[in-house]
């Protein structure tokens, strides 16, 4: 069965430090998502993305944070000044057709932000 | 936005038993709403989603529940076995956004 593959599984960084969590999605599927999830807490939407943009956001995602699909395969997020909050599982997702429906999601990736 | 609460936050049964996990939302406008199992170091696999326009869906051992009066939708597994030990998460949205509003997840037990 086709997966969401995430890399890394783990990435350790300094606050200040800028990250690029990098996810490869179904091929044929056409809406992207990034989830994240602080240990011990909910499961949280941070930004889908349709068409090569943005379609919808969080209030979560605010001017440190940024999407890009820099060719047909890889849909990236990156963090430009990591805080400690950031700290989280952070989760790539994909659905082939209507948004939100049949989520298919990554491995996910570990990010501490020491 | 949407907000989605899980009872109970953890569940332990016999191999065998039933299992009921509950979830409440907030908005009336979500229409549809899927069932995360995650199980340790693993992705969230979904294991059956419903729509609004239906009450109840069944998949097996696994069956869903949905009041739209009383906003609330509730996951039943029958004849529980040990792969059945996972984190669950109910979520909800509606056509109208692109997101899913998660529930915090419930730990399911189940004891053999």
């Amino acid at each position: 069965e086709p997966e969401v593959t995430q890399t890394p599984s783990h990435q350790v960084t300094q606050m200040g430090q800028e990250v690029i969590l990098r996810c490869v999605p179904i091929s044929n599927h056409l809406y992207f998502y990034w989830y994240r999830q602080i240990l011990g807490q909910k499961v949280e939407f941070l930004v889908s993305f349709y068409n090569n943009e943005i379609s919808e956001k969080s209030e979560i995602f605010d001017d440190q944070f940024s999407v890009e699909r820099p060719d047909g395969s890889n849909f990236t997020l990156k963090i430009r000044s990591t805080k400690l909050e950031d700290s989280a599982m952070y989760f790539c997702a994909s659905t082939q057709s209507a948004p939100n429906e049949k989520l298919f999601f990554g491995s996910g990736t570990q990010l501490s932000v020491l | 936005g949407e907000n989605v609460e899980q009872h109970p936050s953890t569940l332990s049964v016999q191999e065998g038993d039933s299992a009921v996990i509950k979830c409440t939302y907030s908005d009336s406008a979500s229409n549809y709403f899927p069932w995360y199992k995650q199980e340790l170091g693993k992705r969230p696999q979904l294991i059956i989603d419903i729509r609004s326009n239906v009450g109840e869906k069944k998949d097996q051992r696994i069956a869903v529940t949905l009041n739209k009066t009383a906003k609330h939708f509730s996951l039943h597994i029958t004849e529980t076995q040990p792969e059945d030990s996972a984190v669950y998460f109910c979520a909800a949205s509606n056509y109208g956004n692109n997101r899913l509003a998660f529930g915090k997840g419930n730990q399911v037990v189940v004891i053999p």
